[in-house]
């Protein structure tokens, strides 16, 4: 059974630095990786996504890589804002087109 | 306007009541899911609709049943509330074919007393 884990569970970092959230997963058989972004009260926006074959995806400020062989997503984040505050999930592609979520990191970043 | 709509957007309810959620999207997307989130935890699949006429449980769909009534419209049920059912409940969808990007709407949060 597919297991995703996000560690840590909260960070805290001042603004301007770059930083590095990590997203492991069991089993490498997978289809596509997800980060999505949740603020409290507006539900959950997806940032990237990574397709199995990919290896990383880029938009502005964010970087998401993917090893499957390793069963490692990480999501950069440069030159961090006080906006950039949130919950970040990653989730990944299983059977049955079946997202199986990791439990997220509460990033903080102070001004 | 939002694309994925949820009502109520908050619900106090007791032990035993039945209580309705409700999902409209407005991206014209064919898929469907219900999600829940609790405190520390990863969003676990209910419920998830291929298209009006498919339907299929999810990871933890005891105690629940949902109704596709339409395209746009995706309802999750409670029968008999209990205590722990409260949680946050997302509907999201997503186009039809592969695997997609999946578009959430803002969460219900329920509270069964």
């Amino acid at each position: 059974k597919q297991e995703v884990t996000q560690i840590p569970a909260a960070l805290s970092v001042p603004e301007g630095e770059n930083l590095v959230l990590n997203c492991s997963f069991t089993d490498s058989a997978i289809y596509n990786l997800q980060w999505f972004r949740q603020d409290p009260g507006k539900g959950l926006t997806s940032l990237l996504l990574i397709q199995s074959s990919q290896r990383e995806q880029t938009s502005g400020r964010l970087n998401a890589s993917l090893d499957k062989s390793s069963g490692r997503s990480t999501l950069y984040i440069a030159a961090s804002q006080p906006g950039d505050s949130a919950t970040y999930l990653c989730a990944v592609g299983g059977s049955n087109y079946q997202l199986i979520w990791g439990a997220g990191t509460k990033l903080i970043i102070k001004p | 306007d939002a694309d994925v709509t949820q009502t109520p957007r908050n619900r106090i309810t007791k032990t035993g009541k039945r209580i309705m959620l409700e999902c409209s999207q407005t991206k014209g997307h064919d898929r469907m899911y219900w999600y829940r989130q609790d405190p520390g935890l990863g969003l676990r699949l209910i419920y998830y609709s291929f298209d009006v006429k498919d339907i299929n449980k999810g990871e933890i769909s005891d105690g629940y049943s949902v109704s596709r009534q339409a395209q746009a419209k995706f309802s999750l049920s409670l029968e008999s509330a209990i205590p722990n059912q409260t949680a946050l409940y997302f509907c999201a969808t997503s186009v039809a074919g592969g695997y997609n990007e999946q578009f959430f709407g803002p969460g219900t949060r329920l509270t069964v007393l």
